[in-house]
């Protein structure tokens, strides 16, 4: 069974950069067609999409938010990590990997991790 | 603001069928297939259907989904109150080389 989970500081300061760990199980980043994605979702708010990076290293970003974000792959540890600078209190949120497959135009997350609370102190 | 409307939300009593929407372009929606997402409360979202239309192992039948040009439709046909949770679409948009999720719809089962 597919399992995902996400670590990392659940208190940053205004500023700061935040690191986020997706830690998988079960699969592999060098299978044709799989990739791990991220997603956040604020307080009483909908989902919004970060980062995606697939088996072979292609690596996709949200427009908005490109300038801040990083993400690799260490997949002899089963790894994805996140990296997300100057954080402000609007970047509260629960932060959610996900495993997805299919591609581009056809994709879908299918199995997410238990998502972890990070919260932005000014 | 989220690429994909959706209603805010939608109610139904249970046994009854329930439809919501989901409205994009012709850059997302109109040119890939469409995922929603079932989040109850508390939880990390779940896969209800993807591919527009076909259901993952464990979902019932009682879930389906659809499209038609630039807009996409989740049914729900015998509500039952433990489907009280937001739903979201998702997509692939190619202008913004990425997945775009709907604002989300609550429903509510009265």
């Amino acid at each position: 069974q597919i399992t995902l989970k996400e670590s990392g500081p659940t208190l940053v300061k205004s500023t700061q950069t935040l690191t986020l760990t997706c830690t998988f199980s079960a699969f592999s980043l060098t299978t044709t067609g799989v990739g791990v994605g991220w997603i956040r979702q604020p307080p009483g708010k909908a989902l919004e999409w970060l980062a995606l990076i697939y088996w072979d290293d292609s690596k996709y970003y949200s427009p908005s938010l490109k300038s801040r974000l990083t993400i690799t792959k260490d997949t002899s540890k089963y790894q994805v990590v996140l990296t997300m600078t100057n954080l402000d209190p609007v970047d509260t949120a629960t932060y959610y990997c996900s495993h997805t497959r299919g591609g581009e135009n056809t994709g879908y997350f299918d199995y997410w991790g238990q998502g972890t609370l990070v919260t932005v102190s000014s | 603001q989220s690429v994909l409307t959706q209603p805010p939300s939608a109610s139904g009593t249970p046994g009854q069928r329930v439809t919501i929407s989901c409205s994009g372009s012709s850059s997302n929606i109109g040119s890939s297939s469409v995922n929603w997402y079932q989040q109850l409360p508390g939880t990390a979202p779940k896969l209800l259907i993807f591919r527009t239309g076909q259901r993952p192992s464990g979902v019932p039948d009682r879930f389906s989904g659809s499209k038609s040009g630039t807009s996409a439709s989740l049914a729900i046909s015998g509500l039952q109150s433990g489907d009280e949770a937001d739903y979201y679409c998702a997509t692939w948009d190619d202008s913004l080389h990425g997945p775009v999720f709907g604002g989300g719809t609550k429903l509510t089962v009265l």
